[in-house]
């Protein structure tokens, strides 16, 4: 089974200000086979990214993707009031499906 | 689009089956497109997959729970169903139906979930 552990737990930041989001996975993650959620509360996740880089339907170009092997990132380029959420990663392989722990980005 | 609709009871006594079911529209369960699946959230926690199955009748399953979940699919309602035995309090979560893509093996759409808690 392959484990994803996000980074930070918290990050803390102003509005406009940068995220970056790391999510560290215990084996090689086929690129393909790797998501991004937000979920806010009381919502189910949606999903932001899929691929590893490529940003889902209606999804703001402020948010992407990067990564490969067992190290991928998620950045908000400038922080909007309604991106202060959880995020989740999301991992596909070996016939199993398994999320990170999630990051919480809350306003500083 | 597709979109999914979970139900079931919000309260299960423990060592009993948790039942859920999930009717799917916008598409055909039958369609070799999709994973139909379902994922939980303790309260206060993260997500936790749980199962999903493909249209072919082909299962996948968390190993910490594979021993007492069941996923299937009913092609003609158009639904597919969750059933987790011998429920103890650390199942009480939100449950979430969710499909993924057979091509990038993401969640794309997810039902709203149900919050199901497990007490005498």
């Amino acid at each position: 089974e392959i484990v994803l552990t996000q980074s930070p737990g918290t990050l803390s930041l102003s509005p406009g200000e940068r995220a970056t989001l790391s999510c560290r996975a215990s084996q090689s993650v086929t690129s393909s086979y790797l998501a991004w959620y937000q979920q806010k509360p009381g919502q189910a996740p949606r999903l932001l990214i899929y691929g590893a880089s490529s940003r889902a339907t209606d999804i703001p170009d402020r948010f992407s993707g990067s990564g490969s092997g067992t190290d991928f990132s998620l950045t908000i380029s400038r922080l909007e009031p309604e991106d202060f959420a959880v995020y989740y990663c999301q991992q596909y392989g070996s016939s199993q499906w398994t999320f990170g722990q999630g990051t919480k980005v809350e306003i500083k | 689009q597709l979109q999914l609709q979970d139900s079931g009871p919000g309260l299960v006594k423990p060592s009993e089956t948790l039942s859920l079911t999930c009717t799917v529209s916008g598409d055909s369960i039958s369609s070799s497109s999709y994973y139909w699946g379902w994922i939980r959230q303790p309260p206060g926690k993260g997500l936790e997959w749980i199962a999903n199955i493909y249209y072919s009748g082909s299962t996948y399953y968390n190993p910490s729970l594979k021993s007492r979940v069941t996923i299937s699919v009913d092609a003609f309602k158009n639904q597919f169903s969750l059933k987790l035995r011998s429920v103890t309090a650390a199942d009480t979560a939100v449950y979430y139906c969710a499909v993924s893509g057979s091509n990038y093996r993401n969640f794309d759409y997810w039902g709203q979930g149900t919050l199901v808690t497990v007490s005498s």
